[in-house]
């Protein structure tokens, strides 16, 4: 069966560490995937996206790799902040002519102390 | 704001109800899209429009779930006798057809007693 996994325990981490998250997938050819950033009650909002023949993707403090020999993308949170506590969801998209049609993860929650 | 609106923001009804929820998605974006996202869980796909036109519905989009975009700007979802399971964050986003990002709005949440 398809799925997508991600870490379903919160992630507590101090503030100034690197988080890192996961995201698996089985039995999925994605074409590309993406990362996003969701606030309690609030819409996802979009962080990165990365392609199947890329390997890694920087925005500022944020590093997403795609490994599509181990079907697993990881996203760095570096020099992390309280206001980086949110759960971020990975998301497949399925067809590279059908931008759109994602599948999501179920996120995962990362707490930033001070 | 030129962001997404989805009006309500919050819907309470009885089972049996129909209701009807609002997107208005950024205004020169052409795709618009519905998901579903339960407590814990990621957004679920459920359909999605360019232009006027509807291309894709999800096989969790049942009879009782019907989407329009008349004029190709704003979106409506409705959902007729709703049920208890159909309890969830109703969520709205557009993008452009050649656009690789998806601008989500807040969401209606629904609960139906």
């Amino acid at each position: 069966s398809q799925k997508i996994e991600q870490n379903s325990e919160a992630l507590n981490i101090q503030e100034g560490k690197t988080a890192t998250l996961t995201c698996n997938y089985t039995n999925y050819s994605p074409a590309y995937l993406q990362w996003y950033r969701q606030d309690p009650g609030r819409g996802p909002v979009f962080l990165l996206l990365i392609r199947e023949n890329e390997k890694e993707k920087r925005k500022e403090r944020l590093k997403v790799t795609f490994d599509t020999t181990l079907k697993q993308s990881l996203f760095h949170i570096t020099a992390s902040q309280p206001a980086d506590s949110a759960t971020y969801l990975c998301a497949l998209g399925l067809e590279s002519d059908s931008w759109g049609k994602f599948q999501f993860g179920a996120g995962t929650q990362v707490v930033v102390t001070p | 704001d030129t962001g997404v609106s989805q009006d309500p923001r919050h819907k309470i009804t009885k089972r049996g109800q129909n209701v009807t929820f609002r997107c208005d998605p950024i205004s020169e974006h052409n795709r618009l899209y519905w998901y579903r996202q339960t407590l814990g869980q990621g957004p679920e796909f459920l359909t999605y429009f360019q232009n006027e036109a509807q291309l894709e519905k999800s096989r969790l989009l049942s009879d009782r779930f019907s989407a329009e975009r008349p004029k190709g700007s704003f979106s409506t979802l409705e959902i007729q006798r709703t049920e208890q399971g159909d309890s969830a964050m109703y969520l709205c986003a557009s993008s452009l057809a050649s656009g690789e990002t998806q601008y989500f709005g807040p969401g209606t949440r629904l609960l139906v007693l």
